[in-house]
């Protein structure tokens, strides 16, 4: 069993349209993420979501809204897609609780985004 | 605010040799760190962590970190390598500041094992 998944894998769509990235887990983890790796493999964390509620927004744009319909999804949609949005979107889940902020994170396989 | 940075884009080796992949940090309270390792086309996987206790921790597939508070390290280390061991490997910290909720990255260093 796949312990964190993202559908779809790949993604390409013009410029101006907007899309939505699933993620579940089953790990029964609280906590889920969003993180955008560009072109030059840096990671850098876009959303931190702990019991369904948003924590960490990273300065994104308003044009990126996750949705968290339970602890063991959390979506992306992103609206007016730019060229600049061409990244691979990974999310990620982790148990945090009294001692939980120490918790290891599970990746999921990334979504590989092309804007045109 | 926290921060790693991994000095080296590239480390080469040849197998059977020890490897080491250097990371540094910087934290305002205690240090959690992380090594996380990506293949190609695959999400990051968890290697290692350092919370608190034995300086060297021990992980996945053989590999070891040695954290030394007084130099702000937490270089990652195998003593033989793998040809199976060429990846891109991340060291990062948790930020305290955000109660736990944002692991910062350092910017990956990738590893060429040859055979």
């Amino acid at each position: 069993d796949t312990a964190v998944s993202q559908t779809p894998k790949y993604l390409v769509t013009q410029m101006g349209n907007d899309k939505s990235i699933k993620c579940e887990q089953n790990l029964g983890h609280d906590t889920m993420y969003w993180y955008k790796q560009d072109s030059k493999k840096f990671l850098k964390i876009m959303f931190s979501y702990n019991n369904k509620e948003l924590i960490i927004n990273e300065t994104v744009p308003n044009r990126f809204s996750p949705k968290s319909p339970d602890k063991a999804h959390l979506n992306l949609h992103i609206n007016s897609l730019e060229l600049g949005d061409s990244a691979v979107y990974f999310c990620a889940s982790s148990q945090l609780g009294s001692a939980g902020a120490y918790n290891e994170q599970f990746f999921g396989p990334g979504t590989r985004l092309t804007v045109l | 605010a926290q921060s790693v940075a991994q000095p080296e884009d590239q480390v080469n080796v040849a197998e059977g040799n020890p490897l080491t992949v250097k990371c540094t940090y910087s934290v305002s309270g205690n240090p959690y760190l992380f090594w996380y390792v990506q293949y190609p086309n695959r999400g990051l996987q968890f290697l290692l962590k350092y919370i608190t206790g034995d300086n060297l921790v021990k992980g996945s597939y053989g590999f070891e970190a040695e954290f030394n508070k007084s130099q702000t390290s937490f270089h990652l280390k195998k003593p033989s390598a793998l040809v199976s061991d060429s990846a891109l490997y991340f060291c990062a910290v948790r930020d305290d500041d955000t109660g736990g909720f944002k692991t910062i990255f350092g910017a990956g260093t990738r590893l060429f094992v040859k055979a």
